[in-house]
């Protein structure tokens, strides 16, 4: 079984700092999620990576297959960024379900 | 893009009753996923739930406290059964979807329970 391990647990910064949030995991996967968590519970995919790295307005997210490691960036960071982040790995080819991590949360003060 | 609708949202419920928590997903997907949330902790997989076949549990999850339907393809419910606090979590359902711009993962609104 994959183990996820999401670093780190807590972030608060300030508004327009450079946020990077990292995830280790420990087998093998087709696919690796960032995932965005808001209090009410409702979860929103951003991204989804196999390899490279990914763009999406002020998010960027990377991975690198051979070290396991995938980050999640946040430029220009806006308190309505604040959230909780999680990582989330599949290894297979979407048929099964996910292994997530604890996630990460976010705190951008004005 | 898929959209989910989950019900209920929320609910308080008493100590051994069973609440039925739906997923309608606006387009017809193959697998459906069931997970858990509880308090301060990751989501952790229930089931996944299959149109014509038994519903697959991950191990710690049995078919008699989480029953699980799906009937057709847009749709499915988990039920959580003689609940006690320890059951108090969210739980949200779950399908992949391949698109134009790749494959993702849509998830439903969630569904808080409190068991008191």
């Amino acid at each position: 079984k994959n183990e996820v391990e999401q670093s780190p647990q807590n972030l608060t910064a300030q508004e327009g700092e450079f946020i990077t949030i990292n995830c280790s995991y420990s087998v093998g996967i087709s696919a690796l999620h960032w995932l965005q968590q808001h209090p009410g519970g409702g979860i929103v995919s951003l991204f989804m990576l196999s390899s490279g790295k990914k763009k999406h307005g002020r998010l960027i997210a990377t991975i690198n297959i051979q070290e396991k490691h995938s980050s999640l960036h946040i430029t220009a960071s806006h308190p309505r960024d604040s959230a909780v982040y999680i990582c989330a790995v599949g290894s297979g080819g979407g048929a099964d379900g996910l292994t997530f991590g604890k996630g990460t949360h976010l705190i951008i003060q004005p | 893009s898929a959209v989910i609708s989950q019900k209920p949202s929320r609910d308080i419920c008493q100590r051994g009753t069973s609440l039925t928590i739906q997923c309608q997903v606006d387009s017809q997907v193959t697998m459906m996923f069931w997970y858990r949330q509880q308090p301060g902790q990751s989501l952790t997989l229930i089931a996944t739930a299959n149109q014509g076949s038994e519903a697959t549990y991950e191990s710690g999850f049995v078919i008699d406290k989480f029953p699980i339907s799906r009937p057709n393809l847009t749709f499915s419910t988990l039920t959580v059964s003689n609940m006690s606090p320890e059951d108090s979590s969210i739980y949200l359902c779950s399908v992949p979807r391949t698109g134009t711009s790749g494959n993702t993962i849509y998830f439903g609104e969630g569904s808080w329970l409190t068991v008191v």
